[in-house]
């Protein structure tokens, strides 16, 4: 089965200055994707980054990078220049295709998540 | 507006007595999904559903029921509700994923349920 652990429950970081959040993965699939999701307080569920298995380049988006490492099953996330609106609780996940037709994401699996604290 | 609907927001009930969570999504999606999410837990997956009339247990599927009459409603049904079911619930759609093409999940604002 697959898991997804975030080993950091909290972290925190000064204003401006850059934090990077940890996940790990265990999985015997080859063709997979990875996520980093953001659920500030208000609860949505927020699509930060994804990162298909089969690139080999790390996906970026605006101030937040994975460093994504295959062998090691490791995909970790950076954010540079920390803002406070990026506090937020933030969960890795794992999905597959599905194996019924090739189709369907039939679940992703989440991490326990890693409370995200900016200081002032 | 593209969305996933979820009500209510909040609710609180006694042990036993049923409730049903609604969500319907407007986006056509053929996937649908339940997860629920607790404290150092993450967000497991209760059911999901491929399309109208398909559906198949997640993780945690026990104390739960699903049905999918029509496309765009999923609703979660809790038949007896018990404490241990005290938890944030989301619903969430997609389009069906095809080989390499990616099709992002979108999930509703959920639902903070209380059993007493």
């Amino acid at each position: 089965a697959q898991t997804v652990t975030q080993s950091q429950p909290e972290m925190s970081v000064q204003e401006a200055e850059t934090v990077t959040l940890s996940c790990t993965y265990d999985t015997s699939e080859s063709d997979y994707y990875l996520f980093w999701y953001k659920q500030p307080p208000s609860r949505q569920m927020i699509l930060v980054i994804r990162q298909e298995a089969y690139k080999q380049q790390n996906a970026t988006e605006n101030r937040f990078s994975v460093n994504f490492q295959k062998a090691a099953k490791s995909f970790s996330l950076k954010i540079s220049d920390s803002q406070l609106g990026d506090a937020a609780m933030y969960f890795c996940a794992y999905g597959i295709l599905g194996r019924i037709s090739n189709f369907g994401n039939e679940k992703l699996t989440f991490g326990t998540g890693t409370r995200l604290t900016i200081i002032p | 507006e593209a969305q996933v609907t979820q009500n209510p927001r909040y609710l609180i009930t006694v042990t036993g007595k049923k409730l049903t969570v609604t969500c319907s999504q407007n986006m056509n999606h053929e996937y649908m999904s339940w997860y629920r999410q607790d404290p150092g837990l993450g967000l497991r997956q209760i059911y999901y559903s491929m399309n109208v009339e398909v559906t198949d247990k997640g993780d945690v599927p026990e104390g739960y029921k699903v049905s999918r009459k029509e496309k765009r409603n999923f609703p979660l049904i809790l038949e007896s509700p018990s404490p241990n079911q005290t938890s944030l619930y989301f619903c969430a759609s997609s389009k069906l994923w095809d080989r390499k093409v990616y099709s992002p999940l979108h999930f509703g604002n959920g639902t903070r349920l209380t059993v007493t």
